[in-house]
């Protein structure tokens, strides 16, 4: 089946440390791979994405790539701010289909001054 | 100009109380999908509606009923509401001719409180 996991929260650093969030995945096909970020009160925002094995998704300083050997897509920032405060949350999706987007269950990082 | 638009953005309710959430795209995107969000964060399909086809997920209960007036809009319709129903609902919209990798927009969410 498809399914992701990602590491459990909350994660909470200091402003300008490095981070990384564990994502891994099991699907059947080829899926393609996203990181979704939601910040307080607001809806889930597309962070980045990678559609094929050892592609690098990016965006905003944020960076995933995804190893089709591990079966990993793990989000990785080198210096976090305190606005990057938000619950993250890994998918992936088979196909063209309507219903096939699986996410993970969410990680929560709060990043302190 | 919001994308995907959800009301309301509250709704505190009792027990056995009949609600509805209402979901509009102005994206022209031609598959809307209702989420479930609870406590822990975990987000969970409830259906998508792609012009034709309404595809439930079969854990949702019945009490749930989506109905789509037109490809623009989704809204929820819940029946008598129980404590487990609160949570986070949110709405959300995409391209799915746009190939595997199109993405979702998300409306804002609607925080439901039954009491």
């Amino acid at each position: 089946g498809n399914s992701v996991t990602q590491m459990e929260g909350p994660v909470t650093l200091s402003e300008e440390a490095f981070l990384t969030i564990n994502c891994t995945y099991t699907a059947t096909g080829y899926p393609s791979l996203f990181w979704y970020v939601q910040y307080p009160g607001e809806g889930l925002q597309l962070l980045l994405k990678a559609t094929k094995a050892d592609d690098k998704g990016s965006n905003k300083g944020f960076e995933a790539t995804y190893r089709k050997e591990t079966t990993s897509f793990h989000l990785e920032k080198g210096s976090v701010q305190v606005s990057d405060s938000a619950v993250y949350f890994c998918a992936l999706k088979v196909g063209t289909g309507a219903n096939n987007l699986f996410f993970g269950t969410g990680t929560r990082l709060t990043v302190i001054p | 100009d919001t994308a995907v638009s959800q009301t309301p953005k509250y709704l505190v309710t009792q027990m056995g109380n009949d609600k509805s959430i209402k979901c509009e795209q102005n994206l022209g995107h031609d598959t809307m999908y209702w989420y479930k969000q609870d406590s822990k964060k975990f987000l969970k399909i409830m259906f998508s509606y792609n012009n034709k086809e309404l595809i439930i997920n079969e854990t949702v209960p019945n009490r749930f009923s989506p109905k789509s007036p037109d490809k623009a809009h989704l809204n929820l319709h819940i029946n008598s509401l129980e404590l487990g129903d609160s949570a986070v609902y949110f709405c959300a919209s995409s391209q799915v001719g746009e190939g595997k990798w199109a993405p979702l927009h998300f409306g804002n969410g609607t925080r439901l409180t039954v009491t």
